[in-house]
């Protein structure tokens, strides 16, 4: 089944302590993304990448940072999650890098104390 | 910079009754324009898109959006809502330039009335 899938669904931490969110899609897309939601501000991109070894800010990357080392896999890392990271994240694929329609993952509650 | 506005919070709406959902966006040239839905505790699902051609465009669930440019809107509707339809509904737009970035708008909550 074509899916994006991500670890953990739910997750608390407190401050400080080093965290990744994993993502992977099996659909072969060069495209992959990450967003967070936030209530009232719908979902911001965080970091994308259009192919391997190649990532980019998106709106909000501050506190965050990710890799692309092979095509199907995009994690999300939080070196020092603080409070204002509490929210849900999703990850985001697509098979071409402009307009493509983008397929979600179901999303990772995270919670930092 | 990209910009959408979903004007309502939240609408309430018996069952059977028809929905519609606003959306306006800013954006400098012709977009791509998306409809999600995300269930409580689910993803987000693609409802339909608007490339390019027809500015009617039909989805699943039995929704449809109209893109009108003059008024740069993408209004979602559907002609009888069923309770399985209660849920956030989410209008983006993508940037055709490299970056495909969506940008959303905050999201309008439907509740659904028996």
């Amino acid at each position: 089944e074509a899916q994006v899938t991500q670890n953990p669904r739910y997750l608390i931490t407190v401050t400080g302590k080093k965290l990744t969110v994993t993502c992977s899609q099996n659909m072969n897309h060069e495209y992959m993304s990450w967003y967070r939601q936030d209530p009232g501000l719908g979902l911001r991109q965080i970091y994308y990448s259009m192919n391997v070894e190649v990532t980019d800010k998106g709106d909000v990357p501050e506190g965050y940072k990710v890799s692309r080392k092979e095509k199907r896999n995009f994690p999300l890392i939080l070196e020092s999650p603080s409070p204002n990271q509490t929210s849900l994240y999703f990850c985001a694929s697509s098979p071409e890098v402009r307009g493509e329609t983008q397929y979600f993952g179901p999303g990772t509650r995270l919670l930092v104390l | 910079a990209q910009s959408v506005t979903q004007p309502d919070i939240h609408i309430t709406v018996s069952e059977g009754a028809s929905l519609e959902l606003r959306c306006n966006y800013s954006y400098g040239a012709t977009p791509y324009l998306f409809w999600y839905v995300q269930s409580p505790g689910q993803g987000l699902q693609l409802l339909l898109k608007y490339f390019s051609g027809d500015t009617l465009v039909q989805g699943i669930k039995g929704f449809e959006a109209e893109f009108k440019r003059s008024q740069s809107s993408f209004n979602l509707r559907k002609p009888s809502v069923h309770w399985s339809d209660a849920a956030e509904y989410f209008c983006a737009v993508g940037a055709r330039a490299a970056g495909n970035k969506l940008t959303f708008g905050g999201g309008t909550r439907v509740l659904v009335k028996p």
